[in-house]
């Protein structure tokens, strides 16, 4: 079966840094994604990592380890507007098909 | 502009009632997918489709059916059998060039009333 773990919730202050993990475990491997959802919308692509190491994006890095089955998505000078769900998603190798981790709720404070 | 558009945004089903949530993409993209979201959690896979009259079944595509009849067009079908059908629901589509990288269209709500 397909395994992703990511924590529920996070708070941070506005203008921070914060790390959201995921772990996973799957039957196969062919990417990591992450997407961004605000409530009542559709999750938006942020990053996609399929080798080892930190692929950054401005405010937003990701990293991979694979030996490890671990992720994390970094945010940097958080903003109120990042208050969201933020999803961890594997491409397993069944199709092109993404298993999703249930998400964490980020909240921004100021 | 290319896209996913779903229709309708917000949708009603009596009970014992079958409802089709239509999903089309100008993408020219190979692959599409349908997920559905309950509230606070993750995005679960009910069917997928890799190419043209072909699909197939996700993780809980138990009440639900698909055609691909055409590459641009993906509807869902929520049937009676289907016995909690309320929900945030979810169409994508993705290539090999783009990595396959899922490009969602803006959802569709269900509600049973």
């Amino acid at each position: 079966g397909q395994n992703i773990d990511q924590p529920t919730e996070m708070t941070a202050t506005e203008g921070a840094i914060v790390q959201i993990n995921c772990t996973y475990q799957t039957s196969g491997f062919n990417g990591l994604f992450w997407y961004q959802q605000h409530a009542g919308e559709a999750p938006t692509f942020l990053s996609y990592n399929v080798l080892d190491g930190l692929e950054e994006k401005g405010r937003f890095s990701s990293f991979l380890s694979r030996s490890k089955g671990y992720s994390y998505l970094l945010l940097k000078e958080l903003q109120m507007k990042d208050s969201a769900s933020y999803l961890c998603a594997v491409n397993s190798n069944s199709g092109y098909a993404l298993n999703f981790g249930k998400g964490t709720s980020l909240l921004v404070t100021p | 502009d290319g896209g996913i558009t779903q229709s309708p945004k917000y949708l009603f089903r009596k009970e014992g009632q079958n409802v089709t949530l239509s999903c089309e993409q100008n993408l020219n993209h190979d692959a599409m997918y349908w997920y559905r979201q309950d509230p606070g959690q993750g995005l679960r896979l009910i069917y997928y489709s890799q190419i043209v009259n072909d699909f197939q079944k996700g993780d809980i595509a138990e009440g639900y059916s698909v055609s691909r009849e055409k590459k641009e067009s993906f509807p869902l079908t929520v049937t009676s059998a289907q016995k909690n059908p309320t929900a945030f629901y979810l169409c994508a589509s993705s290539n090999r060039d783009s990595l396959n990288t899922i490009y969602f269209g803006e959802g569709s709500w269900l509600t049973v009333v």
